[in-house]
Formats: structure tokens, sequence, C-alpha cells
């Protein structure tokens, strides 16, 4: 069954970098995904799809602080020069035989 | 610029039919990709419910599969949920969202700003 975790929570200071992880399970970790971030009481927005390869694609107007990075099982989103903005849900999804699969998400607090 | 907007009653009562639609500008949806409907209950995360492609086929979640139709109208340029006998777990967010395929997957590129719909008693 394929299945994406991801921690619940991350927070790292203003200005600094973050690395979420949303981790594919056992017999998919050649699957891409894509990212989606929810900032406080707003809708979802397309981040990047993101290869197995590390090579990934942003959506419209996607600052370059955001990227994308693989290895495994394990795809990353780095987030560098942290702002208040991207205090935030970020979730991680793919698609299965015939269905869609979002991870859990992980709430980022920049401190 | 792609957009999407969902519509319908924020307010649907126990066991009834829930319906939304999900107006599309900036692209015409006979022109391909899949089109989808999401949903997030309060404080929770985020349950792909179903996506279907112009010509009229469809995946659903398996857990909501029986509950589920979806249809689009090219002419309005529109697409619809249809979420029966509803109850209380229901209630939630629903988003509609567009869905390229890339990499071997359907993923989500642009997103409705969501409409919260409340399943009463």
């Amino acid at each position: 069954q394929l299945v994406l975790t991801q921690s619940p929570s991350a927070s790292a200071s203003l200005g600094a970098s973050v690395k979420l992880t949303c981790t594919l399970s056992s017999g998919h970790s050649s699957y891409a995904i894509a990212w989606h971030q929810q900032q406080p009481e707003k809708g979802p927005r397309y981040l990047m799809k993101l290869n197995s390869d590390g090579s990934h694609n942003k959506g419209d107007g996607i600052p370059d602080r955001f990227s994308g990075s693989s290895s495994g099982a394990e795809r990353y989103l780095t987030i560098s020069g942290l702002q208040s903005e991207d205090e935030a849900d970020y979730y991680c999804q793919t698609w299965g035989t015939g269905s869609g699969v979002f991870g859990g998400g992980t709430k980022l607090t920049v401190l | 610029q792609v957009q999407l907007q969902e519509s319908g009653p924020g307010l649907v009562k126990s066991s009834e039919t829930l319906s939304l639609t999900c107006a599309v500008s900036g692209y015409s949806i006979s022109s391909g990709y899949y089109w989808g409907w999401i949903r997030q209950p309060p404080g929770k995360g985020l349950e792909w419910i179903g996506s279907m492609f112009h010509s009229g086929s469809t995946y659903y979640n398996p857990s909501l599969k029986s509950r589920v139709t979806m249809s689009v109208d090219t002419s309005k340029n529109q697409f619809s949920l249809r979420l029966s006998s509803v109850t209380a777990s229901d209630t939630a967010v629903y988003y509609c969202a567009r869905l390229p395929y890339g990499s071997g997957i359907y993923y989500f590129d642009y997103w409705g700003r969501g409409t919260l719909v409340t399943v009463s008693s």
C-alpha cells in the first residue's frame, strides 16, 4: 500500500534553513511526489513536483528559496532564508494505482 | 492564469446529498487534464475524493466510491461533485483542483480557495 509519511511538526528560526521530509512506503521509492504549502486560513498552493532523481518543477511564482531533493525513498523540501510567511502546513502528495495520496502534513513554525 | 472557484450550499442536512460546482477560468476543461476534488475536515489533513477527465473517465477514493459522483459540463467550463448520504464526518472544506500528469504521477497544480460545507443533524 502506498503511504506517505511526514513528521507532524518542525521549527526553525527566522532567516535560517529547514529541511522537511516525506517518506514513501516500501516498494515505492521510485515515485515522484508533489509538495504543497497551506498557509493559515488559506487553501493549498502547489510548490513543486519532485522526481526520484531530485529534479523538480516549481509552480508559478515560487521563490528560489524553495528547493527539493531526493534520496532513496525520501523526498525533501528545503526552505532557505526563512520568512514569517513560510509558517504553514506542508503536504506531500503522490498518485497510486488510480488513487491520490497525501501525507499527513508537517506544521512548520518559524521562531 | 488558471483559476478555480468552488460554489454550493454551505449547510447540508444529514442523510442528504452534498452538491458542489467548480468553475474554471483561464483554461478550457475540454483541452485536457484531469480535474479533482479534495477535502479537509476542520483541523485535519487533506483527503483526495476523486478526479475525472473531460471525457468522463473517473477515479474515486475507494473509501467514498459508493457515495461519490463527479460530472463535467464543458459548455460552462465547470465540473461538479455529488456526495450522497452525508453525515457529520463529511463536514469539511472542499477544494477543487487541476491535475496535470508528469513523471508517472498525477498531481495538483492549481487549487480553488475552498468552500466550507457543514453537515447538520
